[in-house]
């Protein structure tokens, strides 16, 4: 079975700098998507970016990217330039892409901006 | 430009009382899922239906139940409420196609405390 580990359950960075969070998976497939969601205080799960295992480029949205290492089952994820709005639970999950659907999460890592 | 609606926003039970959580998305997504949030453990599947008729269990299954009332539609049920299901519920929802990487959608989840 598919398992998904977050290594970081808090991180705390100086706004304007740059962060990563980690994410690591365990999977026997060799095509699948991840994904970092993002939930603050208000607990709406917001989609942040995504990745395709077939894809060698890694993700970009905006100040947020991936560094997508599919040899050692590595998606961790990069927040430039934080602002005192990314406070927030990040979430990283991976989804089977056969019949299955199903999504499986990480534990989370608590995201912390000081200002 | 509902999305994902989930009620109620909260509630309070008693131990053994019942009670059913209602869940309707309006994006014609084949797939939906109910899932709990409980701190330190990320999103842990209760039960999902990859599409309108099919059923399955999740990872914690237990004292729960599901019905997938049409392609809108499902709803979670605890026949006899515990303190062990206080949790923070979450319904999702994924149009969901072998080959494609869709985002989940999120309702805005469901703070149950069982006393």
């Amino acid at each position: 079975a598919q398992t998904v580990t977050q290594s970081q359950p808090e991180m705390s960075v100086q706004e304007a700098e740059t962060v990563t969070l980690s994410c690591t998976y365990d999977t026997s497939e060799s095509d699948y998507y991840l994904f970092w969601y993002k939930q603050p205080p208000s607990r709406q799960m917001i989609l942040v970016i995504r990745q395709e295992a077939y894809k060698q480029q890694n993700a970009t949205e905006n100040r947020f990217s991936v560094n997508f290492q599919k040899a050692a089952k590595s998606f961790s994820l990069k927040i430039s330039d934080s602002q005192l709005g990314d406070a927030a639970m990040y979430f990283c999950a991976y989804r089977s892409p056969d019949s299955n659907y199903q999504l499986i999460w990480g534990a989370g890592t608590k995201l912390i901006i000081k200002p | 430009n509902a999305g994902v609606t989930q009620t109620p926003k909260f509630q309070v039970l008693k131990t053994g009382q019942s009670m059913t959580l209602q869940c309707a998305q309006d994006m014609n997504h084949n797939s939906m899922y109910w899932y709990r949030q409980d701190p330190g453990m990320g999103l842990r599947l209760i039960y999902y239906s990859a599409s309108e008729g099919t059923t399955d269990k999740g990872e914690v299954p237990n004292g729960y139940n599901v019905s997938r009332l049409n392609k809108r539609e499902f709803s979670l049920r605890l026949e006899s409420a515990a303190p062990s299901q206080t949790s923070v519920y979450f319904c999702a929802s994924v149009y969901n196609h072998v080959g494609t990487n869709t985002e989940a959608f999120f309702g805005q989840g469901t703070r149950l405390t069982v006393v």
